[in-house]
């Protein structure tokens, strides 16, 4: 069964720095996410991704985070400068319909700012 | 916001029970899903209700929708240890183009 990739699994990474979560959505998906999830809280919007422009994000999606499909299959979500605040689970998903019809979550990629 | 919230928070009960949880949200929705989300794991959809419909029924899953109290429940027959996780609703209106989230019911499954 297809399924939506990310990695990496995990990152460590110093406050301050770049962060690339990377995901390979389901191929013949159109339709692309990024949610995130603080240890013990809600999953949270960030950011909708549809025909190579942002649909709509949250208020967390400031300006240190950007995302891009760079090659018409993987899609990034990139933190500019990390803080503590940022350490969470971040989740991809994809759907072929967009919201309203089913949306199928990675794995994600858990990132610990230290 | 219109963020889903689920009833109760905890559930812990034998295998073999029925477990019942349930979501409340506060705005007209167009769809309302259930996901399974196992310790540290990614997010499993499970069943998607849309807001014309009751009652949905996938295996021994079975969910409702009652659009007039804005809520709606999750019944697992028969549960199995396999069945512990958390379970989370989320809700898309007709002009978002996310899901909105609950906080969960973790369900525990004792052998």
């Amino acid at each position: 069964e297809p399924e939506v990739t990310q990695t990496p699994s995990h990152q460590v990474t110093q406050m301050g720095q770049e962060v690339i979560l990377r995901c390979v959505p389901i191929s013949n998906h159109l339709y692309f996410y990024w949610y995130r999830q603080i240890l013990g809280q809600k999953v949270e919007f960030l950011v909708s991704f549809y025909n190579n422009e942002i649909s709509e994000k949250s208020e967390i999606f400031d300006d240190q985070f950007s995302v891009e499909r760079p090659d018409g299959s993987n899609f990034t979500l990139k933190i500019r400068s990390t803080k503590l605040e940022d350490s969470a689970m971040y989740f991809c998903a994809s759907g072929s319909q967009g919201v309203g019809n089913t949306i199928y979550f990675g794995e994600g990629s858990w990132l610990t700012v230290v | 916001s219109q963020q889903g919230e689920e009833d109760p928070q905890a559930l812990s009960i034998q295998e073999g029970e029925n477990a019942t949880m349930n979501c409340s949200y506060k705005t007209s929705i167009n769809n309302l899903q259930w996901y399974r989300q196992n310790s540290g794991r990614g997010l499993v959809h499970l069943i998607l209700i849309r807001s014309n419909e009751r009652e949905k029924h996938s295996g021994r899953l079975r969910v409702t929708l009652d659009t007039s109290k804005k809520s709606s429940s999750l019944l697992i027959t028969a549960s199995r240890a396999a069945d512990t996780a958390s379970y989370f609703c989320a809700t898309d209106a007709v002009v978002d183009y996310k899901l909105s989230f609950g906080a969960g019911t973790t369900v525990t499954v004792r052998a």
